[in-house]
């Protein structure tokens, strides 16, 4: 199946600091990427939509100035939680449409996540 | 606002046994409905999609019922492995192909 790549798996960073997560679909394009944070025991919460070549669609509550979502190739976003506070601690987890349709006619295929650690 | 509940308590069963976790949403129509399964510190994997016109969806041990009625699907794991152990997101899709997740349930299969 499709393959989405996450980088880094893990990041602990200072408070005030930025951090880059990068999203990668290794073996197919992908035009959409979604971003979810998940908290401990808690449900994946969508944050936005990434588009390739245009602007992220944020989800209500979504600091679009403090989480900057990039989508600059059809096989790179990249989110970037900027002066990162400990309460963006999270889990961070990008996902893709596959290849050659939309979500309702197949699924999602997720990132392995990236654990977010702000002292 | 839409709301998604699953199992809160976690599912513990023994190996062999079927297991039979529950999604119940409010306020949505959702035009389909996915399952995952996702292991602890990883992105969730896709295990199944039912459309609101489908009553039912197999995969091996797995089957899907999905009742918009009762605005609910049941999720069973038939002839339970410990392997199957994981929590399990629902997930309800429609128009504008955003994905509303549920809190899933934790499924522990005793050997």
């Amino acid at each position: 199946g499709a393959v989405v790549s996450q980088h880094p798996s893990w990041v602990i960073c200072k408070s005030g600091t930025s951090v880059k997560i990068e999203c990668r679909s290794l073996d197919f394009q992908a035009t959409t990427m979604f971003w979810y944070r998940q908290f401990p025991k808690q449900s994946l919460m969508l944050m936005a939509t990434s588009n390739e070549g245009s602007k992220a669609t944020y989800e209500q509550g979504v600091e679009k100035d403090k989480f900057l979502i990039n989508h600059a190739s059809l096989t790179l976003s990249t989110l970037t939680v900027t002066s990162a506070h400990p309460e963006d601690s999270s889990f961070y987890i990008c996902s893709a449409k596959g290849p050659g349709g939309t979500v309702n006619t197949g699924e999602l295929f997720f990132g392995e996540g990236s654990r977010l650690t702000v002292l | 606002s839409q709301k998604i509940e699953q199992n809160s308590e976690a599912l513990n069963i023994q190996e062999g046994k079927t297991a039979t976790l529950t999604c119940n949403y409010t306020n949505y129509s959702p035009a389909y409905l996915q399952w995952y399964r996702q292991d602890p510190g990883r992105g969730p994997v896709f295990l199944l999609l039912i459309r609101e016109n489908e009553k039912e969806k197999r995969k091996e041990r797995l089957k899907v019922t999905f009742d918009t009625t009762l605005k609910q699907s049941l999720f069973h794991i038939t002839a339970s492995q410990p392997a199957d152990s994981a929590t399990y997101l629902c997930a309800l899709g429609g128009a504008t192909n955003k994905l509303i997740f549920g809190t899933g349930t934790l499924l522990a299969v005793q050997p």
